[in-house]
């Protein structure tokens, strides 16, 4: 079966921009996650979904938003880029509610870069 | 604070056996993860712990102990696909997930 599908994978902004990524999970799962990965740091947890519900959040400013829809995609948006948000965000999905309740299946990323 | 600890980079040989490292601080424990992730590709499930013991899977294995707050993996037979980073992730009782900065394997010939 398919897996978890991120777009774009790639992208260029320059700073006070904003940007929107997609994830698709594979096909049943219902819970996304969102993470940002950064070289020298662990990843660092955005936020979860679970049936259009946002179950738990990380320690990021408001200007990182989210949403999932009723197919189970999910789309992360970024308000206001700045330098410091280039990273590689990564989208995890899973069968179970609870951000580990199981294994995660990451998708490959998309990876942002503000001038 | 919550915290997770990993060496940066590791060095090994082709055919060799590797041990990583992973202590951890965190406020309840529900279990460990070690991933796998080749560069700019995406991380994959390697194991999971929450009792204390070795669980051995192929050339992979993976040990924890809670009382002493230490996880680690080990590689045999090392491959030079087995180049990539480990992320161990710890799973806290509200099932948050807290993730280290991974390790960096390199393998050489």
């Amino acid at each position: 079966k398919a897996g978890v599908t991120q777009t774009p994978r790639y992208l260029i902004k320059t700073r006070g921009q904003q940007v929107t990524l997609s994830c698709s999970p594979i096909s049943g799962h219902r819970s996304v996650s969102w993470y940002q990965q950064t070289p020298g740091q662990g990843l660092q947890f955005l936020f979860e979904y679970f049936s259009e519900t946002q179950r738990n959040k990380g320690n990021f400013p408001g200007r990182f938003s989210g949403r999932q829809f009723s197919n189970s995609r999910s789309e992360m948006n970024v308000s206001t880029l700045e330098l410091g948000d280039s990273a590689l965000y990564l989208c995890a999905s899973s069968l179970e509610p609870g951000q580990a309740a199981g294994e995660l299946f990451f998708g490959e990323g998309s990876r942002l870069t503000v001038l | 604070g919550q915290n997770i600890d990993q060496p940066t980079e590791m060095t090994a040989t082709e055919g060799a056996i590797v041990q990583i490292n992973c202590t951890y601080q965190t406020s309840g424990f529900n279990g460990l993860f070690w991933y796998q992730q080749h560069a700019g590709e995406a991380p994959t499930f390697l194991s999971y712990n929450v009792l204390d013991g070795l669980e051995e899977k192929g050339r992979f294995s993976s040990f924890l102990s809670r009382s002493k707050g230490y996880s680690y993996l080990l590689l045999k037979e090392l491959q030079m696909k087995d180049s990539a980073s480990y992320l161990c992730a710890v799973r806290r009782s509200n099932y948050q997930l807290i993730w280290g900065a991974g390790t960096k394997l390199i393998i050489k010939p």
